[in-house]
């Protein structure tokens, strides 16, 4: 089946530190990489939408120049947290597409703890 | 209204009874529905499809209700593997595969 890597699967780290997390497809080509943000006890939100080559599309009330999304290859796609504070500690999950209009599959999510 | 709404639960059952999720969207337009599991600080993994007639997959049936814009899963003879938090997933249209989850119910299986 298709399979979808996340990288770090955790990340603990100072106030103020940008954080980048990469989602790889391993065996198919990804024209499409979504990026979900998971808080405790709630459930998954969108953050934006990232079609290869494209600048992503970000959902309302998601920072673009805070949630930096690069989408350079068909197999990659990173998501750079920058300056990162505590309220950006969540559990942040990409997954990937053939097409945008083709089922997902999930990486194995990322935990981003900012002290 | 929220797009996707489910009772959060805790939902504790012992082992072999049955169980029923349901679920409510509020876009009358969407187009797909999917329950997922999500394992306690794991990703979201599809657990099967809804469709329109209903539909089983071994212990799971779910079945929707486009009228009453309801979406139900049924467990039976619930085992302990089987604890975990179920997502309801709605995709609002058409050519669309951008996934609103609702925020799950978490089921606890008990010995």
């Amino acid at each position: 089946g298709a399979v979808v890597s996340q990288h770090p699967s955790r990340v603990i780290c100072k106030s103020g530190t940008s954080v980048k997390i990469e989602c790889r497809s391993l065996d198919f080509q990804a024209t499409t990489m979504f990026w979900y943000r998971q808080f405790p006890k709630q459930s998954l939100m969108l953050m934006a939408t990232s079609n290869e080559g494209s600048k992503a599309t970000y959902e309302q009330g998601v920072e673009k120049d805070k949630f930096l999304i690069n989408h350079a290859s068909l197999t990659l796609s990173t998501l750079t947290v920058t300056s990162a504070h505590p309220e950006d500690s969540s559990f942040y999950i990409c997954s990937a597409a053939i097409q945008g209009d083709q089922p997902q599959h999930f990486g194995d999510g990322t935990r981003l703890s900012i002290l | 209204r929220k797009e996707v709404e489910q009772d959060p639960g805790p939902f504790n059952v012992p082992e072999g009874a049955t169980v029923a999720f349901n679920c409510t969207y509020s876009n009358s337009a969407s187009q797909s529905f999917f329950w997922y599991r999500q394992d306690c600080r794991k990703e979201p993994k599809l657990l099967m499809s809804v469709y329109s007639s209903g539909n089983e997959d071994g212990r799971f049936t779910a079945q929707l209700n486009r009228a009453s814009q309801y979406i139900s899963l049924l467990i039976r003879d619930s085992k302990l593997s089987d604890s975990a938090t179920y997502l309801c997933v709605v995709v609002p249209g058409a050519g669309s595969y951008q996934l609103t989850f609702g925020k799950g119910t978490k089921l606890s299986v008990i010995p």
